[in-house]
């Protein structure tokens, strides 16, 4: 157990309302990651961080902003959101081993209407 | 660039029977590679791991071996059980950067 939260862990809102999702961790973890699971397309990176302030764009970012004003908290913000923003979000740690490993959050489940 | 194949499912097994669910990767060098499982409802979890050649992963009675020659991580397992029902994801990391295969889902059977 990587200690990691994610908050609300199912929300419905509607086509262009703004939504911020939260993860959070407890292990003083430097990286953290945003994912968003798809059928048909498996886990795609959203965003990650790598410090306080420090953060970068994955391979689905458009659409999406993140913030990391604190080590525990990642923020992944839906400006405007959108019906393909429909999907299952995951934060995921890197752990502190050589290999670089990541551990999940709980998830998400979030439908936009 | 890097990628990760794994076999389409789903699988469907009766209890106790043998499994394997392929695993090929395509990346330069040497990266670590991983099998995370996630259960419904559920977050992925690491399964097991392996970051050089010929090393062997294990835990929760599955199996995968590090194949330099064949760029392969088959997960095996002995003896399925029905609480093995889930979808499994081989991934590796290079680069600092985590790579999934699509899963392959797993029903047993009782």
């Amino acid at each position: 157990d990587a200690g990691i939260t994610q908050s609300p862990r199912h929300k419905v809102t509607e086509t262009g309302t703004p939504v911020t999702l939260r993860c959070h961790q407890t292990e003083n973890h430097r990286y953290m990651y945003w994912y968003r699971q798809d059928p048909g397309h498996g886990l795609r990176l959203i965003h990650y961080s790598y410090g306080v302030k420090d953060t970068d764009k994955g391979e689905v970012s458009d659409g999406y902003s993140v913030s990391r004003s604190k080590t525990e908290d990642f923020l992944l913000t839906l400006e405007s959101a959108t019906s393909s923003q429909t999907s299952v979000y995951f934060c995921a740690i890197r752990g502190t081993g050589g290999s670089y490993e990541q551990y999940f959050g709980p998830g998400t489940r979030l439908t936009v209407t | 660039g890097n990628s990760v194949t794994q076999m389409e499912g789903p699988v469907t097994l009766s209890e106790e029977a043998f499994l394997t669910i392929n695993c090929t990767y395509t990346a330069t060098g040497y990266p670590s590679l991983f099998w995370y499982v996630q259960y419904p409802g559920e977050g992925l979890q690491l399964l097991l791991k392996a970051t050089k050649a010929d090393d062997k992963g294990s835990n929760k009675g599955f199996e995968a071996t590090y194949r330099k020659e064949t760029t392969s991580f088959h997960l095996e397992k002995g003896s399925v059980q029905v609480s093995d029902s889930a979808v499994y994801f081989c991934a590796l990391i290079r680069d600092d950067k985590i790579i999934f295969g699509k899963g392959t889902r797993l029903h047993i059977l009782p």
